[in-house]
């Protein structure tokens, strides 16, 4: 069983759509949980970070799960630029050692 | 400010040859990270250094790969010799030790032939 395990999509969606991505987790000793955006043939970036109580940053909020291992992602009012593969992460072992999803890929289309 | 930067972006060379990947990372931060990301597997850390100093490498595949960090400001990974299977993207990524969030460079495409 990966660490990690996402759906790898892709789900396609209209502009102003609502669109939710899940992530399971195997290790139950991980502290800290991320969601990364990727745009095709590029790096990596921080999209938001995710706490227990859950957080939102404008059309995105994040929620954690820590009985079920259980991580979710969700876009409000989808726009084109939020096309990206959007990769759960979590920590194991101390905060240097990031486990990355497959990711998920989005497409939004007008 | 600059971001993480890595050279060459691309990379093509021939089984058996040596290649050498660069990374400069952001200037301050204490920590450094090798990834490579392919189809089949993902994105995999394969080597971290804090203050220059390798601490866990048990992610890098075998004895052909090889990772060093001279001073702060300089990294590199070297696979020698390469295979084709060696193909894929290497990113570096730095981060604070005051912070949770590492910051990623353009990555190097290596194709092997």
């Amino acid at each position: 069983r990966k660490e990690v395990e996402q759906d790898p999509g892709p789900f396609n969606v209209p502009e102003g759509a609502t669109v939710a991505f899940n992530c399971t987790y195997s290790n139950s000793a991980s502290q800290s949980f991320f969601w990364y955006r990727q745009d095709c043939r590029k790096e990596p970036k921080l999209l938001m970070s995710v706490y227990s109580s859950g957080n939102e940053d404008g059309r995105f909020t994040a929620q954690l799960n820590r009985a079920s291992q259980y991580i979710s992602l969700l876009i409000r009012d989808s726009k084109l630029s939020d096309s990206a593969t959007y990769l759960c992460v979590v920590n194991s072992g101390g905060y240097n050692k990031l486990i990355f999803g497959a990711g998920t890929r989005l497409a939004v289309h007008p | 400010d600059a971001g993480v930067i890595q050279s060459p972006r691309h990379e093509v060379t021939e089984m058996g040859q040596e290649v050498t990947l660069r990374c400069k990372p952001i200037s301050g931060h204490d920590y450094l990270f090798w990834y490579r990301q392919t189809m089949m597997r993902g994105l995999e850390l394969l080597i971290y250094f804090n203050n220059n100093v390798p601490i866990d490498d048990s992610g890098m595949p075998e004895d052909r790969f090889s990772a060093k960090m001279p001073n702060a400001s300089f990294s590199t990974l070297k696979i020698q010799p390469s295979e084709p299977r060696d193909s894929a993207v290497y990113f570096c990524a730095s981060r604070s030790g005051t912070q949770e969030t590492q910051y990623f460079g353009p990555g190097t495409r290596l194709l092997v032939l």
